[in-house]
């Protein structure tokens, strides 16, 4: 069974560029999530989706927003880039299914530059 | 080498000890508690995980404990390898699906 797949591995911007971020989940998990991850911050959670509904959310700007489709697929979004937005952003699948353990298991990362 | 009680941020131990790392979660009402390892250039890898109504759960080398007197976690590494090399993090979860990560601790294995 496939992984979580995230797309692109790597991204370069510039300050005020606005970048998507996209996340296949493993086949059959109904819920992603998504967090930062920087050397001073750590794992920080942003949001998490589950039948295309935001069901969850971290404290981050609103320029931080995503979407999940009916396929259960993800995309995150950051709009006017700063430079303290450079990290990497992972995505995080999980079955959600009452009675289940529901791990979330997560993608190898986006690593986002922004210069 | 063994280090109980505090958390760390780096772990050296030799090839074949046992390692121990801790962590303080934040949340007394939390439910559920993950470990994860994270290598250079991946995601954090699920390791092992117990519900608040456990004290102890063991897996293939590794085994849990979870103090809720005291808000701590601990993970125990028998026969540390060198592909134990890598950063831990703990994780706790408060009802809902977010998880709450703690500081990683990195263990670096010498052979």
């Amino acid at each position: 069974k496939a992984g979580v797949t995230q797309t692109p591995r790597y991204l370069i911007k510039t300050r005020g560029q606005q970048v998507t971020l996209s996340c296949s989940p493993i086949s059959g998990h109904r819920s992603v999530s998504w967090y930062q991850q920087t050397p001073g911050q750590g794992l920080q959670f942003l949001f998490e989706y589950f039948s295309e509904t935001q069901r969850n959310k971290g404290n981050f700007p609103g320029r931080f927003s995503g979407r999940q489709f009916s396929n259960s697929r993800s995309e995150m979004n950051v709009s006017t880039l700063e430079l303290g937005d450079s990290a990497l952003y992972l995505c995080a699948s999980s079955l959600d299914r009452a009675g289940a353990k529901n791990i979330q298991y997560f993608g190898a990362g986006t690593r986002l530059s922004v210069l | 080498g063994e280090n109980v009680g505090l958390h760390l941020p780096t772990l050296s131990v030799q090839e074949g000890d046992n390692s121990i790392i801790n962590c303080a979660y934040s949340n007394s009402a939390s439910d559920y508690f993950i470990w994860y390892k994270q290598e250079s250039g991946k995601g954090p890898q699920f390791i092992i995980d117990i519900r608040s109504n456990m004290d102890k759960r063991q897996g293939q080398r590794v085994t849990v404990l979870l103090n809720k007197t005291v808000k701590h976690l601990s993970l125990q590494i028998a026969a540390t390898q060198p592909g134990d090399s890598a950063v831990y993090f703990c994780a706790e979860k408060l009802g809902g699906t977010a998880l709450i990560f703690g500081k990683g601790t990195t263990l670096s294995v010498s052979s």
